[in-house]
């Protein structure tokens, strides 16, 4: 069965450092989502991406996150100056349309993030 | 602000038991309700998606309500077994953009 595969597990860095996160989407997905999950809270949207554009995102993508698509392939997610608030589990979704019947998200098993 | 509220916060049950998971939202207007299963560490893992005209739906000893007039939506786990131990997510999606509005989950524990 497909799968969303997202490298590395685990990531640890120092704040100030740039970290890029990469997600493989199931083939033929068409929308590309990241959310994050602080530890011990709910999961909080991020960011959606169609069509190798940004479609949505929320207040807490600010201008340290941005993310791309750079080979057609892998989709990602850079935060160019960690803060030690951005230790969480990160997880990309991927999508196949947005009709109701199609837009169920199927999620990876997360990056976790350690900001020391 | 869309918000989708969970209870209980957690519980512990039997092995074998039935349980009863509650979710409320306020998202509008309304597109469609999941009912995820989180393991810890791991990623959620869809169990059900309705549609507002859809009233129930099951995927094996999980079955989900929705009462899209009152904005309510519970999940009932029948039998439950030791696997059955995670975080149950409700995830609401609006009909204007499609972004996932996340509950805090109901954790639960199956003991033996």
């Amino acid at each position: 069965e497909p799968e969303v595969t997202q490298t590395p597990s685990h990531q640890v860095t120092q704040m100030g450092q740039e970290v890029i996160l990469r997600c493989v989407p199931i083939s033929n997905h068409l929308y590309f989502y990241w959310y994050r999950q602080i530890l011990g809270q709910k999961v909080e949207f991020l960011v959606s991406f169609y069509n190798n554009e940004i479609s949505e995102k929320s207040e807490i993508f600010d201008d340290q996150f941005s993310v791309e698509r750079p080979d057609g392939s892998n989709f990602t997610l850079k935060i160019r100056s960690t803060k030690l608030e951005d230790s969480a589990m990160y997880f990309c979704a991927t999508q196949g349309g947005l009709a109701p019947i199609y837009n169920e998200q199927f999620f990876g098993p997360g990056t976790r993030l350690t900001v020391l | 602000k869309n918000q989708v509220e969970q209870s209980p916060q957690s519980l512990i049950i039997l092995e074998g038991k039935n349980c009863t998971l509650q979710c409320n939202y306020t998202v509008s207007p309304f597109s469609n309700l999941r009912w995820y299963k989180q393991d810890t560490g791991r990623g959620p893992v869809s169990l059900t998606i309705m549609t507002f005209s859809e009233n129930t739906k099951s995927n094996g000893r999980y079955t989900a309500t929705l009462d899209a007039d009152t904005k309510q939506s519970s999940l009932h786990i029948t039998a439950s077994q030791l696997s059955d131990s995670a975080s149950y997510i409700c995830v609401v999606s609006g009909s204007n953009d499609y972004k996932l509005s996340f509950g805090a989950g109901t954790t639960v524990t199956v003991r033996a």
